[in-house]
């Protein structure tokens, strides 16, 4: 069975700087694809980045980044230039065909964006 | 406007009682996921459908039924086998079944047992 752990249960950040989150994961597989979703207060959950692991390019999506580390079994969420709006949970998830693609997620981290 | 809507957004139940909760997708997508979320955890996958008339269990689907005899509509039923179903509840669905796909969130039910 696949894990996903994320080590870091709350972060801060102070607005306009840089933060990152960890996530790690386990599997036995070589084709599988990796995500991090934001829920913010209003629990609507939104996709923030996705990576597939064929790819050794890490996924950019304006301020978000990844650093991908297929061999370590590493995913990790940059967010540069912090904003009060990316207060939220962050959730790093794993998804591949052994169950049709539904997302394996972590316990999430809670980031907290400071003025 | 297209989405993924769920109802009730707050339910409450007593126990021995069965629910269902609506899940209903117009955006044509062919697959649609079931999940959990307590305090402190991730979301956990319940139940999962690749295709109408066909869905496969998750990690914890026990306690709960679905059907999927629309393409647009995947509810979940929690019956009184389930021993804690206080929780938030999120459905999703998907284009397809190829794992790049990004999962669409409907905003929630919440179950509350009384």
């Amino acid at each position: 069975a696949q894990t996903v752990t994320q080590s870091q249960p709350e972060m801060s950040v102070q607005e306009a700087e840089t933060v990152t989150l960890s996530c790690t994961y386990d599997t036995s597989e070589n084709n599988y694809y990796l995500f991090w979703y934001k829920q913010p207060p209003s629990r609507q959950m939104i996709l923030v980045i996705r990576q597939e692991a064929y790819k050794q390019q890490n996924a950019t999506e304006n301020r978000f980044s990844v650093n991908f580390q297929k061999a370590a079994k590493s995913f990790s969420l940059k967010i540069s230039d912090s904003q009060l709006g990316d207060t939220a949970m962050y959730f790093c998830a794993f998804a591949n065909s052994n169950s049709g693609y539904a997302l394996n997620f972590g316990k999430g981290t809670s980031l907290l964006v400071t003025p | 406007d297209g989405g993924i809507t769920q109802s009730p957004k707050y339910l409450f139940r007593k126990e021995g009682q069965n629910v269902t909760l609506s899940c209903e997708q117009n955006l044509n997508h062919d697959a649609m996921y079931w999940y959990r979320q307590d305090p402190g955890q991730g979301l956990r996958l319940i139940y999962y459908s690749q295709i109408v008339n066909d869905f496969q269990k998750g990690d914890i689907a026990e306690g709960y039924s679905v059907s999927r005899e629309k393409k647009e509509s995947f509810p979940l039923t929690v019956t009184s086998a389930q021993k804690n179903p206080t929780a938030f509840y999120l459905c999703a669905s998907s284009p397809t079944v190829v794992g790049n796909n990004e999962q669409f969130f409907g905003p929630g039910t919440r179950l509350t047992v009384l």
